[in-house]
């Protein structure tokens, strides 16, 4: 059983074009994130939800738009690609998203790898 | 602006001997500080977490230590075997906004 998955795993996709990640987990977490993995190999937050609710909102270009139909789902629809969105996206799931929680420990997907042209 | 480095992109050790991960954080709001062990085309997998107010965790192998006057930490896996070659990510956790903040990892390449 895949506790965090994302799909697709892969995706290769020309200039303008709009696509969606999807991001499913069957933990029963309260929190959801999505991560970019930029050419530095740095891990970026860019969204938090708990409970369908946006929490971290980051600076990233209002073409990226988070939707959230239920606690156990979170998907990334990206408007009019750019070359500079190629990147990786992880989706993540933690029990205690909000502040002064425990651990917080995060469970990652497998990553999403965005290739634009 | 990078507020947790990681500043060795990759480490070789030999099996059975000692493997030292660092990171460095400049935050002081930091309350938590976390380990990520990733393989290839996998996602990161949590391995071991340090609160501020400790300064070391053990958990078998793994340990981490935590200097807060340095903002550092550190990771040290004993003895290291060939399946602990990954890459690992350090994280720390802000408190009041629970964001977490990654370095850029450091690729471990344990040899037989």
């Amino acid at each position: 059983d895949t506790a965090v998955s994302q799909t697709p795993k892969y995706l290769v996709t020309q200039m303008g074009n709009d696509k969606s990640i999807k991001c499913e987990q069957n933990l029963g977490h309260d929190t959801m994130y999505w991560y970019k993995q930029d050419s530095k190999k740095f891990l970026k937050i860019m969204f938090s939800y708990n409970n369908k609710e946006l929490i971290i909102n980051e600076t990233v270009p209002n073409r990226f738009s988070p939707k959230s139909p239920d606690k156990a789902h979170l998907n990334l629809h990206i408007n009019s690609l750019e070359l500079g969105d190629s990147a990786v996206y992880f989706c993540a799931s933690s029990q205690d998203g909000l502040a002064g929680g425990r651990t917080g420990e995060l469970f990652f997907g497998e990553g999403s790898r965005l290739t634009v042209l | 602006d990078q507020q947790v480095k990681q500043n060795s992109p990759s480490l070789s050790v030999q099996e059975g001997r000692i493997s030292i991960l660092n990171c460095d954080y400049t935050n002081s709001m930091f309350d938590y500080f976390l380990w990520y062990k990733k393989y290839p085309a996998e996602g990161p997998t949590f391995l071991i977490s340090i609160s501020s107010i400790k300064d070391k965790n053990e958990d078998g192998r793994f340990t981490v230590f935590l200097n807060k006057s340095a903002k550092h930490l550190s990771l040290h896996i004993v003895p290291s075997q060939p399946g602990d070659s990954a890459v690992y990510f350090c994280a720390a956790r802000l408190y009041n906004f629970n964001k977490f903040y990654f370095g850029s990892g450091t690729k471990l390449n344990v040899k037989p």
